[in-house]
Order: C-alpha cells, then sequence, then structure tokens
C-alpha cells in the first residue's frame, strides 16, 4: 500500500493565501481522486475538496485543489485566509482494493 | 440538511464487545453507501469500514477485519458497527459517513467515543 506525506503544520497571515500539500509514495497521484477534508478544534471533519479539485456546496471558492504528476503530489490551496479557517487539514485517497489511506494531517495556524 | 448522529459510545474492557449505531436522515439513506471512520485521541483519521447501499458487499481495514461487523437497516435509517474483542488501541472517537461515488465522505457525524481499558 502507499502513505500520504503531509507538513506537520503551516502558518500564515490573514488575508494571505496558503497551501498543503499531501505526497503519495508509490503510484501515480492521478490514479485515484484525493479529498481534503477540515477539521476544527473540537469538531467532526468536514468535506472540502473531492475528487482532486471539486468543491461541495457550502465551501467557500477560497478553497482549491489540484494535483502534480511530476510531484506526485495533491495540493489544497486556502486564499484570503481568515481565523475561522484554523484547524488540521487531512489529505485522502485509496488504492484498487477500496483500502483508503488518510495522510498523517496538516495542523494550519492563522495568526 | 443531511443529519448522521452516532451513539453507542462508551468504556469498555479489553476483550469486550460493543455495537455502535449511527442514525440518518436528510437523504435517502438507501442510495448510498456508509462509512465508518475513527480517530484516536490526539491523532490522525482511521478508515475503518464501509458497505454499500443495501449491505451487499462490506470492507474492512485490516486492523479490525475478523474483529468488526458492519451493518445497515434501511427501514430504520441506520448503520451499525458490531465490535467484538477490543483492545486499547481500538479507543477512538468513531464517526460515520457518507459515502460520495468514489471512496471518499461528504457528510460526517459527530463521533462518538469508544474507550478500552482495564
Amino acid at each position: 500500500n502507499f502513505m500520504l506525506t503531509q507538513p506537520h503544520s503551516v502558518s500564515e497571515s490573514p488575508g494571505k493565501t496558503v497551501t498543503i500539500s499531501c505526497t503519495r509514495s508509490s503510484g501515480s497521484i492521478a490514479s485515484t481522486y484525493v479529498q481534503w477534508y477540515q477539521q476544527r478544534p473540537g469538531s467532526s471533519p468536514r468535506t472540502v475538496i473531492y475528487k482532486d479539485n471539486q468543491l461541495p456546496s457550502g465551501v467557500p471558492d477560497r478553497f482549491s485543489g489540484s494535483i502534480d504528476t511530476s510531484s506526485n503530489s495533491a495540493s489544497l490551496t486556502i486564499s484570503g485566509l481568515k481565523t475561522e479557517d484554523e484547524a488540521d487539514y487531512y489529505c485522502q485517497s485509496y488504492d484498487s482494493g477500496n483500502h483508503w489511506v488518510f495522510g498523517g494531517g496538516t495542523k494550519l495556524t492563522v495568526l | 440538511e443531511v443529519h448522521l448522529v452516532e451513539s453507542g459510545g462508551g468504556v469498555v474492557r479489553p476483550g469486550e464487545s460493543l455495537r455502535l449505531s449511527c442514525v440518518a436522515s436528510g437523504f435517502t439513506f438507501d442510495g448510498y453507501g456508509m462509512n465508518w471512520v475513527r480517530q484516536a485521541p490526539g491523532k490522525g483519521l482511521e478508515w475503518v469500514s464501509n458497505i454499500n447501499w443495501n449491505g451487499g458487499t462490506a470492507d474492512y481495514a485490516d486492523s479490525v477485519k475478523g474483529r468488526f461487523t458492519i451493518s445497515r437497516d434501511n427501514a430504520k435509517n441506520s448503520l451499525y458497527l458490531q465490535m467484538e474483542s477490543l483492545r486499547a488501541d481500538d479507543t477512538a472517537v468513531y464517526f460515520c459517513g457518507r459515502s460520495l461515488t468514489v471512496p471518499a465522505l461528504d457528510y460526517w457525524g459527530q463521533g462518538t467515543l469508544v474507550t478500552v481499558s482495564s
């Protein structure tokens, strides 16, 4: 099976743009879709990106997702950062056997 | 509006059993696959199990295979997780979630805490 590696933490100022990476250890990042989940402190996760770059209803378009086959990674970009964006973010994909893989999570601090 | 409400968590001793439930509302329950995902205290997310719309197909993470059983009752809009031979490393908040058309979730419940301790 493969692993998804995320930076442990990132920080940025309000109003700025931040990008969180998610690197796949083996197999192509493009072979299966990548999702991103936001988990604010004390809350359950919320889906913010699905199928690499699709935005669920109710999620602001400040959130966007992409994949880069050259680095075999996916990215979550949040523009116009707000303090409410401070949370843990997890990427997730799956293998051909329907086994899911989560990244270890990235703590976003908006300061 | 989609709502998923888990229940059944609690404190149990190693080797004991527990059954979790998740009641769904706000959507046509039998039109979707469903999942359980857990999160150990202070740790990341771990997928546990999923089941297709009619209960005909289920899959499990290696860490729970043979000990946990997922099921559903579409007449009651309910999802279940029967957990046997519980171990300390099963201690976690268990979330139920609705499947997308790919192996992923679009809606999550608020979670129920399972603590396995002697």
